[in-house]
């Protein structure tokens, strides 16, 4: 069992639709999170999580920290929301990142 | 506004050249990382470093060495290229309690 899991793990979706990804982990954390990396890109960080939530124009996230858990949210999505989602973990200090899958969205016109 | 910088974005060299590639970041952070990203496996570790000199070996060191002298630049050394070493590679920076930044990439092709 792999210690960071998404889903799904294809997504696509009409423009306009409100997209959840989620994100399920079994390790003890320091931090968890949501990067994007659209095709032949880099990786840019949305969201560094250890509790409550986080909003950033149409992009939410939101921690579950009992329940190792948490999602992505895009609200009125747009084709220029195309990428992959990523969710990684920090154990801890000095410790290495532990990455989900990642999340291939499409968002059609 | 660029806070990690890889010094080249493509790069092609020939099997058994030694290659660098170099990873600048702005933020006096301490963690670096080296990764490799193929189809399919997603991101793995190469390297990483969390102080100045000091180094750890990741998933898959073999084939490569790192050197960071500096705080700001963490090195990846390809001692002699070989065509499976054709990948993107990805340099990340953090501290403990903020957030990630990866450079852009370098596309690396061994031909």
């Amino acid at each position: 069992k792999n210690e960071v899991e998404q889903s799904p793990q294809n997504l696509t979706a009409q423009e306009g639709e409100f997209i959840t990804i989620n994100c399920s982990y079994s390790v003890g954390i320091s931090a968890l999170h949501w990067l994007q990396q659209h095709p032949g890109g880099g990786i840019v960080s949305l969201f560094m999580l250890s509790s409550g939530k986080k909003k950033h124009g149409r992009l939410i996230a939101t921690i579950n920290i009992q329940e190792k858990h948490s999602s992505l949210h895009i609200t009125a999505s747009h084709p220029r929301d195309s990428a992959v989602y990523i969710c990684a973990v920090s154990p801890g200090y000095g410790q290495n990142f532990v990455f989900g899958p990642g999340t291939r969205l499409s968002v059609l016109p | 506004d660029v806070k990690v910088t890889q010094s080249s974005r493509y790069l092609v060299k020939r099997t058994g050249e030694k290659v660098f590639l170099e990873c600048v970041q702005d933020m006096d952070h301490e963690n670096m990382f080296w990764y490799r990203q193929d189809p399919g496996l997603g991101l793995r570790l190469i390297y990483f470093s969390y102080d100045v000199k000091m180094k750890e070996k990741g998933d898959i060191p073999e084939g490569y060495s790192v050197s960071r002298e500096k705080k700001e630049r963490f090195s990846l050394i390809l001692e002699s290229a070989s065509t499976n070493q054709t990948s993107m590679y990805l340099c990340a920076s953090t501290s403990p309690n903020t957030e990630a930044f990866f450079g852009q990439g370098t596309r690396l092709t061994v031909v």
